[in-house]
């Protein structure tokens, strides 16, 4: 099945700098790849997602790149604020067509922004 | 996306009993996953429930511990049995939306578990 390795598992930034958090995918028919941010005792939140027809894809201070050769993808933020500090994870799955399958999730980063 | 409520919100249990827990949404989805979170850890899926067919579960769940119903496209329950302090988590059902973006999945406020 598939497994996704997540970097770093802690990230500490300055506010105004930006964030970067990488993953990897084992499985190469995988083509859905979505972020989502947890707060503390709150449900995941979709972020931002990309399908493996793109290379790229942004919203305002997000952006997530995929390279499909590598098996990589990463979650950019720019110009972080003191409430991105959260547990990014980041997931893949594979939809083909009949349904999504279920999302496989890699291990979290927790993102502390530093006044 | 689609308003997806979860009951209880948490619950204390004692070993060796089960609780069963509800996932609601407020529209018609045909896809609908239960994940397990465990403290500080990331998200796990326990299984896929689709209506109208057996639910499929993913290595290491299985339906004497885990069984789950989905009667309706916009109702599903996942039971767990038997508990031991082990099993004292956060349980998220999920949803995919209908239509376009069919892999995109939304969570539910999740039922926190504890089993002393």
């Amino acid at each position: 099945g598939e497994n996704v390795e997540q970097h770093p598992s802690t990230l500490s930034v300055q506010e105004g700098d930006s964030a970067v958090i990488k993953c990897t995918y084992s499985d190469s028919a995988s083509n859905y790849f979505p972020w989502y941010k947890q707060e503390l005792g709150k449900r995941p939140q979709l972020i931002i997602d990309i399908r493996s027809n793109v290379g790229e894809k942004k919203d305002q201070r997000i952006a997530v790149t995929l390279n499909k050769t590598a098996k990589h993808f990463s979650l950019h933020i720019t110009e972080t604020q003191p409430e991105d500090s959260a547990v990014y994870f980041c997931a893949a799955s594979m939809y083909s067509g009949g349904g999504a399958d279920g999302l496989t999730f890699g291990k979290g980063t927790h993102l502390i922004i530093q006044p | 996306s689609a308003v997806i409520s979860q009951k209880p919100s948490r619950d204390i249990c004692q070993r060796g009993t089960s609780l069963t827990i509800q996932c609601q949404v407020d529209s018609q989805v045909t896809m609908m996953f239960w994940y397990r979170q465990q403290p500080g850890q990331s998200l796990t899926l326990i299984a896929t429930a689709n209506q109208g067919s057996e639910a499929t579960y993913e290595s290491g769940f299985v339906i004497d511990k885990f069984p789950i119903s989905r009667p309706n496209l916009t109702f599903s329950t996942l039971t767990v049995s038997n508990m031991s302090p082990e099993d004292s988590s956060i349980y998220l059902c999920s949803v995919g939306r209908d239509g376009a973006s069919t892999d995109t999945q939304y969570f539910g406020p999740g039922t926190r578990l504890t089993v002393l």
